[in-house]
């Protein structure tokens, strides 16, 4: 049992390129979200998904996208790269009752 | 704004000493829970709490939750090297499963 598993666990991209986070989860939870987490911020909800094929807005949103298009997956999506979405990328899952299980993050420099 | 605001932001805890942070919210909560996130790991689930005035233990920590439902505190009593890392509060505004995560309180422990 993996729990949450993100991809990659390091990237540097240079300006303007574009990329997909990848969050796998094999505990059959209906919430996935998306974290970015700077020094000194906590944790910033970029977006989150209630369901196969639901996704919306959390606090922090421009610049992203996401798709949910298989229950166990939520990706996250960097169109056009900038140095202010260097920064620590967590993805959780959530079913109720307990607390979140977090993965163990992707560390993204933009440069 | 956020809404769930934490302090401090940085304990500075001398082997052996006892020390709280609090988490405060300007909502009433539904539940709220706590997570640890060692130097360079990932946020790991602690505990919930769901009920008004509830208090509960692990080992050294102690968890309340306010009679508002507005505020909670973590204790640490006769703190370790092992209790580095940074605590968040997680407070839930509404029914669903959408938490607002504090700041977070580092903890740097000296021998």
């Amino acid at each position: 049992n993996a729990g949450v598993t993100q991809t990659p666990k390091f990237r540097v991209l240079k300006t303007g390129q574009s990329m997909t986070l990848l969050c796998a989860q094999d505990m059959n939870h209906e919430y996935m979200y998306w974290y970015r987490q700077d020094p000194g911020m906590g944790l910033r909800l970029i977006h989150y998904s209630v369901g196969e094929g639901t996704t919306a807005k959390g606090e922090v949103p421009d610049g992203y996208n996401v798709s949910r298009l298989k229950k166990q997956n939520f990706l996250l999506g960097l169109e056009s790269a900038a140095p202010s979405q260097t920064s620590v990328y967590f993805c959780a899952s959530w079913t109720g009752g307990s607390g979140y299980t977090f993965g163990s993050g992707t560390r993204l420099t933009v440069v | 704004g956020q809404q769930v605001m934490q302090i401090p932001q940085y304990q500075h805890v001398q082997e052996g000493e006892d020390f709280t942070t609090y988490c405060n919210s300007s909502t009433t909560l539904s539940n709220i829970q706590w997570y640890k996130q060692r130097p360079g790991g990932h946020p790991v689930f602690l505990i919930q709490l769901v009920k008004s005035g509830e208090v509960k233990k692990q080992k050294r920590l102690t968890f309340q939750f306010g009679e508002a439902k507005k505020n909670s505190s973590l204790h640490i009593t006769a703190t370790q090297t092992t209790d580095v890392g940074t605590y968040f509060c997680a407070g839930r505004l509404g029914s669903w499963g959408k938490f607002q995560f504090g700041a977070g309180t580092q903890v740097v422990v000296t021998p």
